[in-house]
């Protein structure tokens, strides 16, 4: 399988639980990032992962926990969410970040809705 | 703070021109990026440019002018398949990436 794929591609949560979305991407990139789409507003960067070490967190929430055991896997867990925080999160890789980086490659993003 | 500014929605007719504006004001500018995505899917590049000028590529081009902070994109001989929502990015001085809110494109046949 190529590309970034990410998993599940929609979910449902009360804001009580606890979830996980997931990434994996088989492109050989070493950087990789979650962003959240909402209706009609801009792509919102929350974490960036370069060689496994986090170099970006955008001011996020703590019960978004992000986690990336190796460069081709990349996790979201969700705890205690709000109903606000419903949105497309998507999941992108690239070759690198910085003054080397180049064309962001996405996944098709995890539809979540809070309850 | 980064501001891309796009209009929202555009319509156009099958085998027409459209052309999307985007305006930004960044601190510090290292290239810009379109992306399509269409409903339900990843958005996928489809240009860039740092330098200005016009860049083609088959059916779309996107131009860009640094000292006025605005590029285009053009897409001609429209398809039903262009029918997506159309995203500007800009990458700032600290090569962050910064995404304006979207234009979403239908082609009416």
């Amino acid at each position: 399988e190529t590309g970034v794929t990410q998993t599940p591609r929609h979910l449902v949560m009360g804001m009580t639980n606890k979830k996980s979305l997931k990434c994996e991407q088989h492109l050989g990139h070493n950087a990789m990032y979650w962003y959240k789409q909402s209706a009609k507003k801009p792509l919102e960067l929350m974490f960036v992962y370069n060689f496994k070490e986090q170099t970006e967190n955008n001011s996020v929430p703590s019960r978004f926990s992000p986690e990336c055991p190796n460069s081709s896997h990349l996790f979201l867990h969700l705890h205690t969410l709000q109903p606000e925080d419903s949105a497309l999160y998507l999941c992108a890789s690239s070759s690198s970040t910085g003054a080397g980086a180049n064309v962001l490659t996405f996944g098709a993003g995890s539809r979540l809705t809070v309850l | 703070g980064q501001n891309i500014d796009q209009p929202t929605e555009m319509t156009a007719t099958e085998g027409a021109i459209v052309q999307i504006n985007c305006t930004y004001q960044t601190s510090g500018f290292n290239g810009l990026f379109w992306y399509q995505q269409h409903a339900g899917e990843a958005p996928t590049f489809l240009s860039y440019n740092v330098l200005d000028g016009l860049e083609e590529k088959g059916r779309f081009s996107s131009f860009l002018s640094r000292s006025k902070g605005y590029s285009y994109l053009l897409l001609k001989e429209l398809q039903m398949k262009d029918s997506a929502s159309y995203l500007c990015a800009v990458r700032d001085g600290d090569y962050k990436l910064s995404f304006g809110a979207g234009t979403t494109v239908t082609v009416r046949a």
